[in-house]
């Protein structure tokens, strides 16, 4: 079983839609971070969780929130889905010290 | 905000050449990591470097990080259709800020039979 999951898989909604795209962990770490993947412009941090009652904005968190259910668990949520938020989506974790991290399989998200 | 380049953006060639990518920037990074991506999937954690002039190999791709700390280079020999991806580069600072990794844009790399 992977150690990361994310669900849905592939996700199509209509603008003004909420959303959310959830992520579970069975590594045990503390640490869960949201990037969004868009061709030219790589891997950017959307948010990301210490522990359950650390969350932190990432570089391009407006429009997005985030809930950090259990240690586990680490959801993202658009309010109000835009078309510019059409992107790949990944979820990743690693342990305190934090640079290697481990990515899960990724929601294709289209905002139509 | 530091940045990471890598070249070549795309690189095609034939099973059983070898092939260099690169990674640099002008800034000093404590780590830097390798990723390789296939479609439909997450990075997948290839290697990570952190002390400079430092050599990693696994299996037939060898990974250098520069004296400097600003660069790197990832090298296949007698690459095969199953190296086939997109690689990247992701790189850390000391201290506290340790798990804010900048990536690269990364090199797709298509090997044919």
């Amino acid at each position: 079983d992977a150690d990361v999951t994310q669900t849905p898989r592939n996700r199509i909604t209509k603008t003004g839609k909420r959303i959310m795209l959830e992520c579970s962990q069975t590594k045990g770490h503390d640490r869960m971070y949201w990037y969004r993947q868009d061709p030219g412009l790589g891997l950017r941090l959307i948010y990301y969780s210490f522990d359950v009652k650390d969350i932190n904005k990432g570089e391009i968190s407006d429009g997005y929130s985030v809930s950090r259910q259990a240690q586990a668990k680490f959801s993202l949520s658009l309010e109000s889905a835009i078309p510019n938020q059409t992107a790949l989506y990944f979820c990743a974790t690693s342990d305190f010290v934090g640079y290697e991290q481990y990515f899960g399989p990724g929601t294709r998200l289209t905002v139509t | 905000t530091q940045l990471l380049e890598q070249s070549p953006q795309f690189l095609s060639i034939q099973e059983g050449e070898n092939l260099t990518v690169y990674c640099n920037s002008s800034s000093v990074f404590s780590s830097l990591q390798w990723y390789r991506q296939e479609p439909g999937e997450g990075p997948v954690l290839l290697v990570t470097v952190v002390t400079g002039g430092e050599v990693k190999k696994l299996k037939r791709l060898t990974f250098q990080f520069g004296d400097a700390r600003k660069d790197s280079s990832l090298h296949i020999t007698a690459a095969q259709p199953g190296d086939t991806g997109l690689y990247l580069c992701a790189g850390s600072r000391s201290g506290g800020s340790n798990y804010k990794l900048t990536f690269g844009k990364g090199t797709l790399l298509t090997v044919n039979p």
